[in-house]
C-alpha cells in the first residue's frame, strides 16, 4: 500500500518568513510529485509539480525533490496571510491514480 | 478551458436513499478521477476512467458505489442505500494522459459535491 506522509501541523510562521512543508513517500517507483493548496471548504488547487531531482521554482514557491531519500518539499518565500491553507502532497501510482498525503495546515500570522 | 464542473454542489439525503453526482471534465482531458475527502484527511481515491473505460476501482469502494463515463465525456457517481459514513466531499478531477510520456500530468479538480447523510 503506497503511503504519503506529511506533518498535519498546524505550522505557524510570521508574515514575510519562509514556510517549509515536507512530504515523504513509500514507493521508490513514483515518478511524479504534486503540491496542492486547499482552502477550508474548497477543492484542491494545483500549485506545482516536479518530476526530476533538484529544485523547481515558480514565483514565491520552490519544490524540492530527492528521490534517493523519497522526500519532496515545498518552500514558500515571503509568506502572506493569504497563504494560510492546507497543503497536500500527491504522488503518482505508476501513472494510474494519485495518492495524497493527509495535508499540512499552514497558518501565516500577520 | 472552462474547468471541471460538478453538480450538485451540496446534497442532503436521508440514510437509505440513492444519490447521483455528475462531473463534466475539461474537454480535452481523457482521464477522469473520483476522490472522496473527509474532514482533516487528504483525498482518497475511488476510481478513474480513461476515455470511457473504467481502469481502476479502489478496494475501499463498496458495491453500493458505481461510476460511469458514457462516451468518454461526463461521468456520474451513484451511491445506493446511503449510510451516514458516506458523508464527505466527493471530488472529481481530470487530466490529460499521454501514453508516450514518462510522467503523468497533474489533476485538475472541480469544486466538489458535499454529501450529508442524515
Amino acid at each position: 500500500q503506497k503511503e504519503v506522509e506529511q506533518n498535519s501541523g498546524p505550522l505557524s510562521v510570521p508574515e514575510g518568513a519562509i514556510a517549509s512543508l515536507n512530504c515523504t513517500y513509500s514507493d521508490r517507483g513514483s515518478q511524479s510529485f504534486f503540491w496542492y493548496r486547499q482552502y477550508s471548504g474548497k477543492s484542491p488547487e494545483l500549485i506545482m509539480f516536479i518530476y526530476s531531482n533538484g529544485d523547481k521554482e515558480d514565483g514565491r514557491f520552490t519544490a524540492q525533490l530527492n528521490k534517493a531519500s523519497q522526500y519532496v518539499s515545498l518552500l514558500i518565500r515571503d509568506s502572506q496571510p493569504s497563504d494560510s491553507a492546507t497543503y497536500l502532497c500527491a504522488v503518482d501510482n505508476y501513472g494510474q491514480n494519485f495518492v495524497f498525503g493527509p495535508g499540512t495546515r499552514l497558518s501565516v500570522l500577520p | 478551458d472552462t474547468g471541471v464542473s460538478q453538480n450538485p454542489r451540496h446534497k442532503i439525503t436521508k440514510r437509505g436513499q440513492n444519490v447521483t453526482f455528475r462531473c463534466d471534465p475539461i474537454s480535452e482531458h481523457n482521464r477522469l478521477y473520483w476522490y472522496r475527502q473527509t474532514l482533516g484527511q487528504g483525498p482518497e481515491f475511488l476510481t478513474y476512467f480513461q476515455n470511457e473505460a473504467q481502469l481502476e476501482k479502489s478496494r475501499l469502494l463498496s458495491d453500493r458505489f458505481s461510476a460511469e463515463r458514457p462516451k468518454g465525456s461526463f461521468s456520474t457517481l451513484e451511491i445506493q442505500r446511503t449510510e451516514q459514513g458516506d458523508s464527505a466531499m466527493y471530488l472529481c478531477a481530470s487530466s490529460l494522459w499521454d501514453s508516450l510520456g514518462p510522467v503523468i500530468s497533474p489533476l485538475h479538480f472541480g469544486n466538489g459535491t458535499r454529501l450529508t447523510v442524515t
